[in-house]
């Protein structure tokens, strides 16, 4: 248990339509992180919150938005969805602004039909 | 930009055989670099990492891996392989000092037959 809480696992939508992925990072990360794992396209980094502000942007789509809470909680919210939307989202958290050693959540698994 | 090539998509050991999983990076200057695994619907968890200093580290599950300056590579090596390793292996490349992300290689999948 790697103490990254994801939800939630699996969610199964329609094209057009809106979702929400929450994770909470370990006790005391400031630190979270999403990345989106396809099979065509491996694990890619869409963005990286520091202590509520945004500190990194990837791969992010503009339909696709996140936000870090008070608590440290952060949502990727995923808009307009594609079919080709579908993939697995993970939430990663670490410590520090800048180190490299992450946690990884278990993961969101997003079918859209 | 960093970037991470696993050139091996898929690898079949024998329970008991050595393994040796490639990885090659490309960044400009030294950098952080990490093995994860996932196993079935889990996440990712990491095995080693390597920050500077000695270029041979030890991980978790009796992984090592050897960071090579001069091939910009950094191959993950099990002696001895158990049935519980299958899974997939991921190699991450990330920047010191810089850039806070993370760039991972495509992974490789391990299938360990009995």
């Amino acid at each position: 248990d790697s103490g990254v809480t994801q939800t939630p696992k699996h969610l199964i939508t329609a094209t057009g339509q809106r979702v929400t992925l929450r994770c909470s990072p370990r006790s005391g990360d400031l630190s979270v992180y999403w990345y989106q794992q396809s099979l065509d396209q491996g694990l890619q980094f869409l963005i990286q919150y520091y202590n509520g502000e945004e500190r990194a942007k990837g791969n992010i789509l503009e339909r696709f938005s996140a936000q870090q809470f008070p608590d440290l909680h952060s949502e990727l919210n995923l808009s307009s969805l594609e079919l080709g939307d579908s993939a697995l989202y993970f939430c990663a958290s670490s410590v520090g602004r800048n180190t490299g050693e992450l946690f990884f959540g278990e993961g969101s698994r997003l079918t859209v039909l | 930009a960093q970037s991470v090539t696993q050139p091996d998509i898929h690898i079949t050991v024998s329970e008991g055989a050595s393994l040796e999983l490639r990885c090659n990076y490309s960044y400009g200057a030294t950098p952080y670099l990490f093995w994860y695994v996932q196993s079935p619907g889990q996440g990712l968890q990491l095995l080693l990492k390597y920050f500077s200093g000695d270029t041979l580290v030890q991980g978790i599950k009796g992984f090592e891996a050897e960071f090579k300056r001069s091939q910009s590579s950094f191959n993950l090596r099990k002696p001895s392989v158990h049935w519980s390793d299958a899974a997939e292996y991921f190699c991450a490349v990330g920047a010191q000092g810089g850039s806070e992300k993370l760039v991972f290689g495509k992974g490789t999948k391990l299938t360990v037959n009995p």
